[in-house]
């Protein structure tokens, strides 16, 4: 059973270019969560969705940020316009359909290290 | 003040010490706690949920004071591979959690 997959493991964007992160949940996972960690700091929530729907978005910047997790295919975290402060990893995480409110274990994939030049 | 505090670290313990990382995290409606893992620029492994009865992994203990709102983590007779860094994570609502800062744990021959 293969775990997440998040693509690509590296990226490096140029200020001002968009980054597109993908994110494959495990198999019979709906419920995906993006992470972000900045270097040398903890993992910070950014949002969470299940398919078709976002479900809590309060960890996402206002500006620039946006996610999707369409009925097929991966999640994409989307950031347009590029700045260096947004050089970090970016994790995803998936849970299974189902999961109670509480129950709150995820199975986060190898992470997508975003670099801006 | 954060919503989940952390021992700072980093802990340097010889091989087949015991060690005990600490916890604290201020929102009272927290529904679930736990202890991940995570290896140099690697992602974050779920090591153990914790639970107010307290929980025993092997090596691993979890702990947890709902009163007090203060997590433990304690491991027995360190191996080299359990040098990583251990994060204290907190489920508050469904989907979102809050980790901590994570502590460093460097195990040594």
């Amino acid at each position: 059973n293969a775990g997440v997959m998040q693509n690509p493991r590296h990226l490096v964007r140029r200020r001002g270019q968009e980054a597109r992160l993908r994110c494959s949940p495990m198999k019979g996972h709906s419920h995906v969560y993006w992470y972000r960690q900045l270097p040398e700091e903890g993992l910070k929530f950014m949002v969470y969705l299940q398919k078709e729907n976002i479900i809590d978005e309060s960890g996402m910047p206002k500006e620039r940020f946006s996610a999707e997790f369409p009925k097929e295919g991966p999640s994409i975290l989307r950031i347009q316009q590029v700045v260096r402060g947004d050089s970090a990893a970016y994790f995803c995480a998936s849970s299974p359909l189902g999961t109670s409110r509480g129950t709150g274990e995820q199975y986060f994939g190898p992470g997508t290290r975003l670099t801006v030049t | 003040r954060k919503e989940v505090e952390q021992d700072p670290g980093p802990f340097n313990v010889p091989e087949g010490a015991t060690v005990a990382f600490n916890c604290t995290y201020s929102n009272s409606a927290s529904q679930s706690f736990f202890w991940y893992r995570q290896d140099c620029r690697k992602e974050p492994k779920l090591l153990m949920s914790v639970y107010s009865s307290g929980n025993e992994d092997g090596r691993f203990t979890a702990q947890l004071n709902r009163a007090s709102q203060y997590i433990s983590l304690l491991i027995r007779d360190s191996k080299l591979s359990d040098s990583a860094t251990y994060l204290c994570v907190v489920n508050i609502v469904q989907g979102k959690l809050i980790f901590g800062a994570g502590t460093r744990l460097a195990v040594h021959p």
